[in-house]
């Protein structure tokens, strides 16, 4: 049964930071994995897609890796920003079953202080 | 350039009532889901469509019944409302399968 965890729950950095979110899945036969950002009370935008064929995808100050063998994902932010606060979740979605379900993780909460 | 539409964004019920929440996508999509979020619990799938007429269950379908009459559309029924039904719930879509899924803004239930 894939299961995905996001470490750590919450992190605070200041503005201009690099910085590392990561997702940790326990079944390698992942078809892609999914990351998305969700604000307070609202709902989930998708921020990048890594195909299971794939390494790296990147969208702006964003950079999403995918390591199948060690069962990780790394979103990588540049030069934070304080709109950048959000919670940050993974998903991944396994290659057999259910039409394409995702599995998410528990999300990583982001505040990046002015 | 809507996405996909949910209604209603905020939802109060008593216990024993039952409500449809609406779901609707305008990308032609063949793939439509329902999740619900719950602290601790993360997101987790109820139901499932692959095309107009085809559903099946996800991993937490009691209590809820969905139908796929069209590509657009895809209801999720609560039968006899209970309190834990309580939570926020998102309707995704997706085209082809490489594709990435879209969410809805979510449906917030409340049930009394």
């Amino acid at each position: 049964k894939q299961e995905v965890t996001q470490i750590p729950a919450a992190l605070s950095v200041p503005e201009g930071e690099n910085l590392v979110l990561n997702c940790s899945f326990t079944d390698s036969a992942i078809y892609n994995l999914q990351w998305f950002r969700q604000d307070p009370g609202k709902g989930l935008t998708s921020l990048l897609l890594i195909q299971s064929s794939q390494r790296e995808q990147t969208s702006g100050r964003l950079n999403a890796s995918l390591d199948k063998s060690s069962g990780r994902s790394t979103l990588y932010i540049a030069a934070s920003q304080p709109g950048d606060s959000a919670t940050y979740l993974c998903a991944a979605r396994t290659a057999y079953n259910q039409g394409g379900k995702l599995i998410f993780g528990q999300g990583t909460e982001l505040s990046v202080k002015p | 350039n809507a996405g996909v539409t949910q209604t209603p964004k905020f939802q109060v019920l008593k216990t024993g009532q039952s409500m449809t929440l609406q779901c609707a996508q305008d990308m032609n999509h063949e793939y439509m889901s329902w999740y619900r979020q719950d602290p601790g619990m993360g997101l987790r799938l109820i139901h499932y469509s692959v095309g107009a007429g085809i559903t099946d269950q996800g991993e937490v379908p009691n209590g809820y019944n969905v139908s796929r009459s069209t590509t657009e559309d895809f209801p999720l029924r609560l039968l006899s409302a209970a309190p834990s039904q309580t939570s926020v719930y998102f309707c995704a879509s997706r085209g082809q399968s490489h594709q990435p899924q879209h969410f809805g803004d979510g449906t917030r239930l409340s049930i009394l």
